[in-house]
């Protein structure tokens, strides 16, 4: 089945600071791959997507690049607010099916005033 | 975007006891769901792929006589967890896949004391 790393598991940054997170996926036939934000005691929400026909997708503050021969996206948080801080998660996917995902470790973010 | 309600938010619930959640997608129909259950600061991870008309399909490892799943209407799967113990006291997640992406509730606080 698949399994998807994510690093790092804690981050802290300056307000206005980038952050980058990164993950790694197994399965190559995994063709979707969404990052979500999880705030204390809520169920998780959908910040940007990409899918593997596309290399690079951006949302104003937001992006995500793929790199499917390495298996590999990351998410890059830039201009970050305090209201940016959270748990973040990736999370891999297959087919037409987007709710079937496995999900890496997650990775609290801080951004200090 | 497409709304999925979980109920009840919380519940407490005495050992031996079971425990139904709901989840409904409010705008759209979903003829698969899918349940999550995570444990304090740790990732989700999928238990079971919820079917409207059919059995569902449970992960491996996850009893499907404790998680009893439900998927009775295009709108509404439930999930009942029988017989409740301690370890069972999780963060449980339900979802239903749109048509680009997948949408979650807000999920629902299980502690069995």
């Amino acid at each position: 089945g698949e399994n998807v790393e994510q690093h790092p598991s804690t981050l802290s940054v300056q307000e206005g600071d980038s952050a980058v997170i990164k993950c790694t996926y197994s399965d190559s036939a995994s063709n979707y791959f969404p990052w979500y934000k999880q705030e204390l005691g809520k169920g998780p929400q959908l910040i940007i997507d990409i899918r593997s026909n596309v290399g690079e997708k951006k949302d104003q503050r937001i992006a995500v690049t793929l790199n499917k021969t390495a298996k590999h996206f990351s998410l890059h948080i830039t201009e970050t607010q305090p209201e940016d801080s959270a748990v973040y998660f990736c999370a891999a996917g297959g087919g037409t099916s987007y709710g079937k995902l496995t999900f890496g470790q997650g990775t609290i973010l801080t951004v200090h005033p | 975007g497409a709304v999925v309600s979980q109920h009840p938010s919380w519940v407490i619930c005495k050992s031996g006891t079971s425990v139904k959640i709901e989840c409904r997608s409010l705008d759209f129909q979903a003829t698969t769901m899918f349940w999550y259950r995570q444990f304090p600061k740790q990732s989700l991870m999928l238990m079971a792929t919820s079917n409207e008309g059919s059995k569902a399909t449970y992960e491996q490892g996850v009893e499907k006589d404790k998680f009893l799943i439900n998927h009775a209407s295009l709108t509404l799967s439930t999930l009942t967890v029988t017989s409740a113990h301690p370890e069972d006291s999780s963060f449980y997640i339900c979802s239903a896949s749109g048509r680009t992406e997948a949408f979650f509730g807000q999920g629902t606080r299980l502690t069995v004391v």
